[in-house]
């Protein structure tokens, strides 16, 4: 059972980011897949959760607007698109899946937002 | 919404107990037994530890253990090992609106 995300990125402001989340070893429509990033040093922040079955999403009030979330089910595949990127989103960006636990987390991915 | 509130670190010696608080208000703690914990060494991914605020995954050492009271979550290490020292995280379920908030998260020494 693992989540394996796409490579590092580097953007500049105001361009977007999307980071892909691939799920093996369990049915990627059972459980929702939530997105998590962390600035370095710094602590955990949830953005926002895709249920792979439905479609539905979920979105932390902070990512309203900047922050979209979708999947391909014939591939077991989760994205996360963020835009009108700052230097502030410069963090490790993880996707993890559960139900309102994240029981297993992708490797993370880093997002470098810089002119 | 704020984060909860941990302590920045907390330390013992080993084979010693450990207690993590993890306060929050009604709106999330208080409200659901939705408290999930988190153990995250550096440079790594986190590692659910403890789900629904006291159950333990599978493969999860007994060692781990969680509370809950009015609005404040515990994590507890008994026989404290030198693999305990990590960052340590809590997580609530706060709704439909907020959905989940982290704590600020604590560093656990092992002296």
């Amino acid at each position: 059972v693992q989540l394996v995300q796409s490579g590092a990125e580097v953007k500049k402001p105001g361009a977007s980011v999307k980071v892909s989340c691939k799920a093996s070893g369990y049915t990627f429509t059972s459980f929702d897949i939530n997105w998590v990033r962390q600035a370095a040093g710094q602590g955990l922040e949830w953005m926002g959760r895709l249920n792979p079955s439905t479609g539905h999403i979920g979105r932390g009030q902070k990512f309203q607007g900047r922050l979209t979330m979708t999947r391909n089910t014939s591939i077991g595949t989760a994205y996360m698109e963020l835009t009108s990127l700052k230097h502030e989103d410069t963090a490790v960006y993880y996707c993890a899946s559960g139900g309102d636990s994240f029981d297993i987390w992708g490797q993370g991915t880093t997002v470098i937002v810089s002119s | 919404q704020s984060a909860l509130t941990q302590p920045a670190s907390v330390s013992g010696s080993p084979g010693q107990s450990i207690t993590i608080s993890c306060t929050g208000t009604s709106s999330d703690v208080g409200s659901y037994n939705l408290v999930s914990w988190y153990q995250q060494h550096p440079g790594k991914a986190p590692k659910l530890m403890i789900y629904e605020g006291s159950k333990r995954p599978s493969g999860v050492s007994n060692r781990f253990s969680g509370s809950k009271s009015g609005n404040t979550a515990s994590l507890t290490i008994s026989g404290l090992q030198a693999e305990d020292e990590a960052d340590y995280y809590c997580c609530s379920y706060a709704g439909s609106s907020i959905f989940y908030v982290f704590g600020t998260g604590t560093k656990v020494t092992v002296l």
